[in-house]
């Protein structure tokens, strides 16, 4: 099993830009999550799918969109990217289940815009 | 949502054992305590969870007093390897997406 995998590792955008980090796990996971940090920084939520066919916002949603296309992949767009979204975009997944919380982290996107 | 409290950074060597505390005062009844290490240039890893008492894995303790308003993960003789950034969260089971990872502490082991 590959676990939680995201492409591309690593990518340079100008502003106005746009962009779509992919995420992809096979663990049959039903929730899925992405998470922005900064440096020195705590995780935050940008988005969350609960379930296929769901998408909620998190703490910073703003200039972001999700599209849960099945349950195996979420993916995150930036319509026109901003120097503030400069920063280490990570892909998480969980059973989604009571009792079955444990969040599995992709390697993350490390993300320029100029 | 619980908020929690760590340490910003804590320091030790090679061998030590280390107890990082995570202070979470207004913790809910059906909260559980999660805890995380993250490595440079990786995701994070779960590492341990608990609701009371002692929780022991291969990895680490997690000791939570009666009152469960503090929580202390205890790392038993730690190696180089050991260093990393290390997050305490407090939610309830099933909150999807509702976990705040905070800044954590960074545990840096000197030999």
């Amino acid at each position: 099993n590959a676990g939680v995998t995201q492409t591309p590792k690593f990518q340079v955008l100008k502003t106005g830009q746009s962009m779509t980090l992919q995420c992809a796990q096979d663990m049959n996971h039903n929730s899925m999550y992405w998470y922005r940090q900064d440096p020195g920084m705590g995780l935050r939520l940008i988005y969350y799918s609960a379930s296929e066919g769901t998408t909620d916002k998190g703490e910073v949603p703003n200039g972001y969109n999700v599209s849960r296309l099945n349950k195996r992949e979420f993916s995150l767009r930036l319509e026109s990217a901003a120097p503030s979204q400069t920063s280490v975009y990570f892909c998480a997944s969980t059973r989604g289940q009571a009792g079955e919380e444990t969040q599995y982290f992709g390697p993350g996107t490390r993300l320029l815009v100029l | 949502l619980a908020k929690t409290t760590q340490p910003i950074s804590m320091d030790s060597y090679e061998g030590q054992e280390v107890n990082i505390t995570c202070s979470h005062n207004n913790i809910a009844t059906n909260d559980y305590i999660t805890w995380y290490q993250q490595f440079p240039s990786q995701g994070p890893r779960f590492i341990i969870q608990g609701y009371k008492t002692k929780v022991t894995n291969e990895v680490a303790s997690l000791f939570i007093p009666a009152d469960r308003k503090s929580s202390t993960l205890s790392l038993p003789r730690v190696s180089l390897s050991d260093t990393a950034v290390y997050y305490c969260l407090v939610g309830p089971r099933g909150s999807q997406g509702n976990l705040i990872f905070g800044k954590g502490t960074k545990l840096s082991v000197k030999p």
